[in-house]
């Protein structure tokens, strides 16, 4: 597509239940990121999928958080018993090529969790 | 591990005036660099990067930075402020590590007319 694309835009639920946030990246881009961004926080690093190589989990903040990637191409992010806590912005980011350091990502708009 | 400070989360400036966005960066190899922008409703996308070579980078907008290893700075810059401007900016860094994209907690800039 011609962007990185995420869906739901918005997401209200409550608490105990689990979502699923689905982002859709750039045409053969290669490398995919999620990063979780929180008023006040910046963006936090949650997980990075590269080709067919094991994703890097280490910003994965719990077990109830994970994530996949089918095909190398879409990834569904999974909030499994959400807390009010996973109320944020769920940023998901492509990039051509993992392994060019320095290569620019490629951001969606979001999606807005909403935990009540 | 690389990691990233913005002075100051709020920064306010009139039309005209001199824009200057500060980030420092840790890193414990030659770090790449990168500021984004975030203008409302919208997603990131990048101003400028520093990789190698001229330490000055120019970038969109009539942004530039300047990559000053000896402090461990990447402060972001223009000299005259256009309303459009007002948006959240963040700076990240990155290593040699190629998923090692940090962020910092961002600074939001108001332009006032």
């Amino acid at each position: 597509g011609a962007g990185v694309s995420q869906s739901p835009s918005n997401k209200v639920t409550e608490k105990g239940k689990d979502v699923e946030l689905r982002c859709d990246p750039i045409s053969g881009h290669t490398a995919l990121y999620w990063y979780r961004q929180s008023l006040g926080q910046g963006l936090e690093f949650l997980i990075y999928f590269q080709g067919n190589s094991a994703p890097d989990k280490s910003g994965l903040p719990s077990d109830r958080f994970s994530a996949e990637r089918t095909g190398g191409s879409v990834s569904t992010l999974t909030i499994q018993r959400t807390q009010q806590e996973d109320s944020a912005v769920y940023l998901c980011a492509s990039r051509l090529d993992g392994s060019l350091f320095g290569g620019e990502l490629f951001f969606g708009e979001g999606s807005r969790l909403t935990v009540l | 591990a690389q990691s990233v400070t913005q002075l100051g989360s709020h920064v306010s400036v009139s039309e005209g005036a001199l824009v200057l966005l500060r980030c420092n960066y840790s890193s414990s190899v030659p770090p790449y660099l990168f500021w984004y922008v975030q203008y409302p409703n919208q997603g990131l996308q990048l101003l400028l990067k520093y990789t190698t070579g001229a330490t000055l980078v120019k970038g969109i907008n009539g942004f530039e930075a300047e990559f000053k290893k000896s402090e461990t700075s990447f402060h972001l810059t223009k000299p005259s402020a256009h309303m459009s401007d007002a948006a959240e900016y963040f700076c990240a860094v990155s290593g040699n590590n190629n998923n090692d994209m940090r962020f910092g907690a961002g600074t939001r800039l108001t332009v006032k007319p």
